[in-house]
């Protein structure tokens, strides 16, 4: 079976800054797909980002960008020139075939 | 605008009296899906239709149960909820089951409390 795990429970940063949120996750399958979703307080949950395994090329959104190191089963997420608004709680998360799995969740703070 | 709507947004209910939690889509996604988010946790898998076929998680309990009478609509029902079935219970819908970059759309959830 597939987990993923995030080994930060909180992380806060300065607005206008940039902050990486850290994401390991155990696989044998080597087709598989990557995502991170935010949920904000009381108001649901909305695709950041994702990454197909096979791509070499780090996805990258706006502000955000993820370091995908297959070898090392790591996909971490970067945001830079962070905003008050990118408040939430972020979830990495496995998607092999219909089945979606979850890491337990980063909450970030940004201070103004 | 498109979207996956959940109803009502907060339930409660009592310590073994049936509830049933609503969801509606309007993207005409073929695949819908419950997931339960307890405090401070990931959201996990209950089950997911796509179209009208059920799979089930192998670890969903027997008291979880689903309908989706047709391609809008989907239901979850708990038949007899424990104090431990209390959580934010998702929905969400994707166009597609096996397309891994299909993304899941999600509903803003519905917190079902169990007195």
């Amino acid at each position: 079976a597939q987990t993923v795990t995030q080994s930060q429970p909180e992380m806060s940063v300065q607005e206008a800054e940039t902050v990486t949120l850290s994401c390991t996750y155990d696989t044998s399958e080597s087709d598989y797909y990557l995502f991170w979703y935010k949920q904000p307080p009381s108001r649901q949950m909305i695709l950041v980002i994702r990454q197909e395994a096979y791509k070499q090329q780090n996805a990258t959104e706006n502000r955000f960008s993820v370091n995908f190191q297959k070898a090392a089963k790591s996909f971490s997420l970067k945001i830079s020139d962070s905003q008050l608004g990118d408040a939430a709680m972020y979830f990495c998360a496995y998607r092999s075939g219909s089945r979606l799995t979850f890491g337990e969740g980063t909450q970030l703070t940004v201070n103004p | 605008d498109a979207m996956v709507i959940q109803n009502p947004r907060y339930q409660v209910t009592q310590f073994g009296k049936p509830v049933t939690l609503s969801c509606s889509q309007t993207l005409n996604h073929n695949v819908m899906y419950w997931y339960q988010q307890k405090s401070s946790q990931a959201p996990k898998l209950l089950f997911h239709y796509y179209d009208k076929d059920f799979n089930n998680e192998a670890d969903t309990p027997d008291n979880f149960q689903s309908r989706r009478p047709n391609t809008s609509f989907c239901f979850l029902d708990i038949r007899s909820p424990g104090l431990g079935d209390a959580a934010m219970y998702l929905c969400a819908t994707s166009r597609d089951r096996l397309a891994g970059t299909d993304t899941q759309y999600f509903g803003p959830g519905t917190r079902l409390t169990v007195l």
